[in-house]
């Protein structure tokens, strides 16, 4: 398996300003991982897949110059919320893509919550 | 595209057994995930099935039927700590690596 770790944790901030989210792989270097956004009471909706050394892969309908996604190294992935609103408060999960058998071959980190005020 | 539909809520007694449904509709068909995800955590993957029978691991069992589009994940002797929410995740063929989740069962286990 893979070890995700996530930081931050929570945070709070306030209306317009920028929010940087890191997710890294402890001890599995990931050429891709994956940024999710969980609302509540709501289904993980995949945003972006992020690609190291390259641009990231975007869904239908998720701002690239909104949320910007930079996946610098095999173990660390970036998520920044740029000029966050209220609408963008959330659960941030990434996961990370690895070449196991079977169906556990995706590994999800343990979230940061983002509210903005 | 695709469409997943699981209930939305469900309660059960410590001990119990629970039976957690899920329905889909998807172009083509590769591998469905069951999850559980306990609140304010990220999800932890229970079961993978891509042929049709029952997958058993311990307590919980995962089936697939593939004609039907249906699944399900059984629980068995229930404890308090299986309240969480179980997500249903379906992987079309061909296209994208990565499942499509439904918006989850919340499990409320009950003394």
């Amino acid at each position: 398996g893979a070890v995700v770790s996530q930081h931050p944790s929570r945070v709070i901030c306030k209306s317009g300003t920028s929010v940087k989210i890191e997710c890294r792989s402890l001890d599995f270097q990931a050429t891709t991982m994956f940024w999710y956004r969980q609302f509540p009471k709501q289904s993980l909706m995949l945003m972006a897949t992020s690609n190291e050394g390259s641009k990231a892969t975007y869904e239908q309908g998720v701002e690239k110059d909104k949320f910007l996604i930079n996946h610098a190294s095999l173990t660390l992935s970036t998520l920044t919320v740029t000029s966050a609103h209220p609408e963008d408060s959330s659960f941030y999960i990434c996961s990370v893509k690895t070449d196991g058998q079977g169906g556990e071959t995706q590994y999800f980190g343990p979230g940061t919550r983002l509210l903005v005020l | 595209g695709q469409n997943i539909d699981q209930p939305t809520e469900m309660t059960a007694t410590e001990g119990a057994i629970v039976q957690i449904n899920c329905t889909y509709q998807t172009s083509g068909f590769n591998g469905l995930f069951w999850y559980q995800q306990h609140a304010g955590e990220a999800p932890t993957f229970l079961s993978y099935n891509v042929l049709d029978g029952l997958e058993e691991k311990g307590r919980f069992s995962s089936f697939l039927s593939r004609s039907k589009g249906y699944s399900y994940l059984l629980l068995k002797e229930l404890q308090m700590k299986d309240s969480a929410s179980y997500l249903c995740a379906v992987r079309s063929e061909g296209g994208s690596y990565i499942p499509t989740f439904g918006r989850g069962t919340s499990l409320i286990v009950h003394p």
